[in-house]
């Protein structure tokens, strides 16, 4: 299947500071991106969608100030996490489709900021 | 009422029984129906995938869809301790991504445990 990777798989940080998590499609041009949070036990909850070469598509509630997404090339898409807090610690998960395909999930990365 | 609803468990049984996992939604548009495996700390990983009702099966899975009872089934035969996991479903209208609103749905999990 599709291979999806990601970087960094985990990262501590201070608050105030900021944070860009990568990810890669490794076998296949993605056209589409996508970004999740997920909070312990709770269900995955989609952040944006990014399309190469376009602004990202911000589900409601997420700050697209805070949560910078910039999809380059149809291999790589990142998120800064901008001013993290506390409350933006989470499992930052992304996933690729290439269209007409269901998502394949990269491995997630753990943010923790103190 | 949440558009995808599923048991949070956790779901403990012994090795080598039969596994059933479900969840229901409100959606009528709903028509594609997906499982994913996830274990801990690590992303989601498509187990089955299917198109509107019925079965399929692939190996010791089995995925069952009744949109008439807004019902999806996972069946998981002759279970191993390495099936022990978090199962999400996860639900669309559509299999592309045409639509801004033809997002995925996905329920919360269910932790599943296989005692040896």
């Amino acid at each position: 299947g599709a291979v999806v990777s990601q970087h960094p798989s985990w990262v501590i940080c201070k608050s105030g500071t900021s944070v860009k998590i990568e990810c890669r499609s490794l076998d296949f041009q993605a056209t589409t991106m996508f970004w999740y949070r997920q909070f312990p036990k709770q269900s995955l909850m989609l952040m944006a969608t990014s399309n190469e070469g376009s602004k990202a598509t911000y589900e409601q509630g997420v700050e697209k100030d805070k949560f910078l997404i910039n999809h380059a090339s149809l291999t790589l898409s990142t998120l800064t996490v901008t001013s993290a807090h506390p409350e933006d610690s989470s499992f930052y998960i992304c996933s690729a489709t290439a269209g007409l395909e269901t998502q394949y999930f990269g491995p997630g990365t753990r943010l923790l900021v103190l | 009422q949440k558009e995808v609803e599923q048991d949070p468990g956790p779901l403990s049984v012994p090795e080598g029984a039969i596994v059933s996992l479900n969840c229901t939604y409100s959606n009528s548009a709903f028509q594609y129906f997906m499982w994913y495996r996830q274990y801990s700390r690590k992303g989601p990983e498509l187990l089955m995938y299917t198109y509107s009702s019925g079965n399929k099966e692939d190996g010791r899975f089995t995925a069952q869809v009744d949109k008439s009872s807004k019902y999806i089934s996972l069946f998981i035969r002759d279970s191993q301790p390495s099936d022990s996991a978090t199962y999400l479903c996860a639900m669309s209208p559509s299999r592309g991504y045409l639509n801004r609103d033809d997002k995925i749905i996905f329920g919360k999990g269910t932790r599943l445990h296989i005692l040896p």
